[in-house]
């Protein structure tokens, strides 16, 4: 299958400071880059679609000020969590989907996450 | 809106035991359904999938039927091995919804 490489894997940052997460899908071009929290013991939830030299679609409740999110090229999306606070520490997860439409059927390909601690 | 149910774990067996894991589903239309596994350390891989009712979604000796009629998923394997030890989720896409819902994932636990 398909490659996604998320980095970093942990960061720990001090409460106040921004963090940034990226995502590469390493060998194939990627419209669409899904970003996903998860809390312990809980499912992964969609926090925001990002399209392509497109602005993020985020989920009710996603604060976009908050979550940067930037996609300017077929391999890369970023994610900027911006003065960042303990309830914000989390597990991050990126997925990629290939060249055109997401579909019912689309296989989405996962990064390996990111544990994020604010202190 | 989109939800998935999915058994709560941990789910600990042993080895060459017979594997469920329950999977049910709330959606408009007619979703596809996924079944993802994450090993330790590692990103969510695809396990199986089945995108329409009756289909039989299998892999690495996993297999998943999509009931509409149950709207359930549920995974079972006929001899688990300690290898399959991983955190498996249930996942749905449609709806109108690219992304993907997802159940909380059940931790499963294989003992020689």
């Amino acid at each position: 299958g398909a490659v996604v490489s998320q980095h970093p894997s942990r960061v720990i940052c001090k409460s106040g400071t921004s963090v940034k997460i990226e995502c590469r899908s390493l060998d194939f071009q990627a419209t669409t880059m899904f970003w996903y929290r998860q809390f312990p013991k809980q499912s992964l939830m969609l926090m925001a679609t990002s399209n392509e030299g497109s602005k993020a679609t985020y989920e009710q409740g996603v604060e976009k000020d908050k979550f940067l999110i930037n996609h300017a090229s077929l391999t890369l999306s970023t994610l900027t969590v911006t003065s960042a606070h303990p309830e914000d520490s989390s597990f991050y997860i990126c997925s990629a989907s290939g060249l055109g439409a997401v579909s019912r059927n689309t296989e989405a390909f996962f990064g390996q996450g990111t544990r994020l601690t604010v202190v | 809106g989109n939800s998935v149910t999915q058994m709560e774990g941990p789910v600990t067996l042993s080895e060459e035991a017979f594997l469920t894991i329950n999977c049910t589903y709330t959606a408009t239309g007619y979703p596809s359904l996924f079944w993802y596994v994450q090993y330790p350390g590692e990103g969510l891989q695809l396990l199986l999938k089945a995108t329409k009712a009756d289909d039989k979604g299998s892999n690495k000796g996993f297999e998943a039927t999509y009931r509409k009629e149950t709207t359930s998923f549920h995974l079972e394997k006929g001899s688990v091995q300690v290898s399959d030890s991983a955190v498996y989720f249930c996942a749905l896409r449609g709806g109108g919804a690219d992304g993907l819902t997802f159940g909380k994932g059940t931790h499963l636990i294989i003992q020689p």
